[in-house]
């Protein structure tokens, strides 16, 4: 089945500690990014990658990271949360051509609360 | 940045009747993909219908029609005969042609359908 997979579906972790989202997609799309989605602002885009080892920034990448080893993986890692990080954050690929080209295909959702 | 408009925070329709959700947008870009996803109660973000913009023909799936104005930069969303699972958050989402494939989202319609 055609899937875009995040891990955990919930985290509770306090400031400061390190964490990571993973994002795996079993579609070979070239293109993928993270969103958060926040309460009366919809989605934001955090980064994007085209490619394997081509990311960039989205319109709220501070304090996140990301990296794309593998073009099924993308990562999303917090080094230091903070309460403000506290979200729902959606992975999401795409076909970067072909019939599909632009749709995004999006994971379950992580919900992050940062104490 | 280009931004995308939903001017109606909640609304709510009863079976079987039609409702329609209201999007503006403000680009420069003369060529570029608008987007409805559906988000319901489960957080999966699903897609209903996307436009081109160099396609004058509104698109359609099922139950679900857009009416696209590009010189008024509007893209509405009609449902026809509603169903109680079309109960949810939609997002109205723009995304410019070319590198990047970031898709700029609304601050979603909550619709309720009601028996």
């Amino acid at each position: 089945e055609a899937q875009v997979t995040q891990n955990p579906r919930y985290l509770i972790t306090v400031t400061g500690k390190k964490l990571t989202v993973t994002c795996s997609q079993n579609m070979n799309h070239e293109y993928m990014s993270w969103y958060r989605q926040d309460p009366g602002l919809g989605l934001r885009q955090i980064y994007y990658s085209m490619n394997v080892e081509v990311t960039d920034k989205g319109d709220v990448p501070e304090g996140y990271k990301v990296s794309r080893k593998e073009k099924r993986n993308f990562p999303l890692i917090l080094e230091s949360p903070s309460p403000n990080q506290t979200s729902l954050y959606f992975c999401a690929s795409s076909p970067s051509f072909g019939p599909g080209w632009g749709e995004l295909f999006f994971g379950s959702g992580t919900q992050l609360s940062v104490l | 940045a280009q931004t995308v408009t939903q001017s109606q925070p909640e609304m709510s329709v009863q079976e079987a009747e039609t409702v329609t959700l209201s999007c503006t947008y403000d680009t420069s870009e003369s060529n570029y993909y608008l987007f409805w996803y559906k988000q319901p109660p489960s957080r999966q973000m699903i897609l209903v219908i996307r436009q081109e913009a160099y396609k004058q023909q509104n698109a359609t799936e099922n139950r679900f029609s857009v009416n696209f104005q590009k010189a008024a930069k509007s893209f509405s969303l009609k449902i026809s005969d509603s169903q109680l699972g079309d109960t949810a958050m939609y997002f109205c989402a723009f995304m410019k042609h070319g590198y990047g494939y970031a898709l700029n989202f609304g601050k979603g319609t909550s619709l309720l359908v009601t028996p």
